[in-house]
């Protein structure tokens, strides 16, 4: 089993709509949670982080959190097309060195 | 500029050469990270550093050197060049568990 799990997708979505992209991990230890999204040929760019269960807003952005699931999800309101990318989930787990444990990302297609 | 800064951003190489990818950050972030990305397997992290002089293993280490003798940088270098070599290597920098890329090298390995 993989330590963080993604659809690879690619999802696609019309525009105005709302994307879910969806996140599974295997340590129950882990802390924080981590939301990059990475246009091609770009290097990954950090977009939300969440470290309590929940729902955490930003904007368009709303990250989601189930540690008893061991589950967290990414909501992406009103897409654009220029939400079109791959997006990494991360984890890190409960040792105090700094190492993000990456998924293999899930492709966002946003049509106009 | 402030940032992370990763040369060259293209490289092709013969089988057996030795390689040096550089990294530079100017924001003084402890941590640093070498991470390669491959189809199919997502970002696999090689080296980390915590601090100049402290570097440890990742996950797929083999054929991978790193140093750091200042905190600013932290040079990866394939010691003998091997076509599985052949990736997209980013760099990183993190003070608060947070990540921060720089642009990438794309290493071909002929």
């Amino acid at each position: 089993q993989k330590e963080v799990e993604q659809n690879s997708g690619p999802l696609s979505v019309p525009e105005g709509a709302i994307a879910s992209l969806n996140c599974t991990y295997s340590d129950r230890g882990s802390q924080s949670f981590f939301w990059y999204r990475q246009y091609s040929g770009k290097s990954p760019e950090l977009i939300m982080f969440i470290y309590s269960n929940g729902d955490k807003e930003d904007g368009r952005f709303t990250a989601q959190l189930n540690k008893a699931s061991q589950y967290v999800s990414l909501l992406i309101r009103d897409s654009q097309p220029s939400d079109s990318a791959t997006y990494l989930c991360a984890v890190k787990g409960n040792t105090g060195f700094q190492k993000l444990v990456f998924g293999t990302g899930t492709r966002l297609l946003v049509s106009p | 500029d402030a940032g992370i800064t990763q040369s060259p951003r293209y490289k092709i190489t013969e089988t057996g050469r030795q390689v040096t990818l550089m990294c530079h950050q100017t924001w003084s972030h402890s941590y640093m990270f070498w991470y390669r990305q491959d189809l199919g397997h997502g970002l696999r992290l090689i080296y980390y550093s915590a601090a100049a002089d402290i570097t440890d293993k990742g996950e797929v280490p083999d054929g991978y050197v790193v140093s750091r003798s200042k905190t600013e940088n932290f040079p990866l270098t394939l010691e003998s060049a091997t076509r599985s070599q052949t990736s997209v290597y980013f760099c990183a920098s993190s003070e608060s568990g947070q990540l921060y890329f720089g642009p990438g090298t794309r290493l071909t390995v002929t």
